[in-house]
């Protein structure tokens, strides 16, 4: 149980163009979605939190207009982010939590590099 | 600000020796501390929930605890198969219903045949 998935698993773009993430809670259903951002050899850092029907929460420093989130339904939430750049490649990590309120199920990741 | 502090950053291990890593954490209430496995390239695999001091729990090869200050994952015996990096996270009592984690950085895991 608790599984999450991403898609796509990875993606290559040009800069300039918007690239969407979508992630599903595929056994459960997640009232609250996290997006997380991981560079290498770092940590995850957080960019937002969403609840189902709500706007999404958004961490100091992270920009809601470049970075959208949906979060239409109890299982799929889905990130955008707008006219990427280079700095914007980086590993996308979403998780859910649902099921068991404290604890957050991660997707499996999308690697976004931009040209 | 709540923090997480992991130690060692790398560990190498030979097949069958056993270790324990550490995770320091300081937080304005805690409501749980959590111990995740991530491959390369993958998300984090969900290890261990633990709340309060004291707590202890166990799956195969990895038993985690808890004190009032750090965590310690303790691997028994470690094969190959358990190379990953470890993350620990905590969760703090900010704001109904925000569950909230802040990871630490993580300790990568290397266990020779």
């Amino acid at each position: 149980g608790a599984v999450v998935s991403q898609h796509p698993s990875w993606v290559i773009c040009k800069s300039g163009t918007s690239v969407k993430i979508e992630c599903r809670s595929l056994d459960f259903q997640a009232t609250t979605m996290f997006w997380y951002r991981q560079f290498p050899k770092q940590s995850l850092m957080l960019m937002a939190t969403s609840n189902e029907g709500s706007k999404a929460t958004y961490e100091q420093g992270v920009e809601k207009d470049k970075f959208l989130i949906n979060h239409a339904s109890l299982t799929l939430s889905t990130l955008t982010v707008t006219s990427a750049h280079p700095e914007d490649s980086s590993f996308y990590i979403c998780s859910a939590s649902g099921g068991s309120p404290e604890t957050q199920y991660f997707g499996p990741g999308t690697r976004l590099l931009v040209l | 600000e709540d923090q997480v502090t992991q130690s060692p950053e790398a560990l190498r291990l030979q097949e069958g020796e056993s270790s324990s890593l550490n995770c320091s954490y300081t937080v304005s209430g805690l409501r749980g501390l959590f111990w995740y496995r991530q491959d390369p390239g993958k998300g984090p695999e969900f290890l261990f929930t633990l709340y309060s001091a004291g707590e202890e729990k166990e799956k195969e090869r990895l038993k985690a605890t808890l004190t009032k200050k750090e965590s310690f994952l303790h691997i028994t015996a470690p094969k190959p198969e358990d190379s990953a990096t470890y993350l620990c996270a905590v969760q703090a009592r900010s704001g109904a219903g925000s569950y909230q984690l802040t990871f630490g950085k993580g300790t990568k895991l290397s266990v020779i045949p």
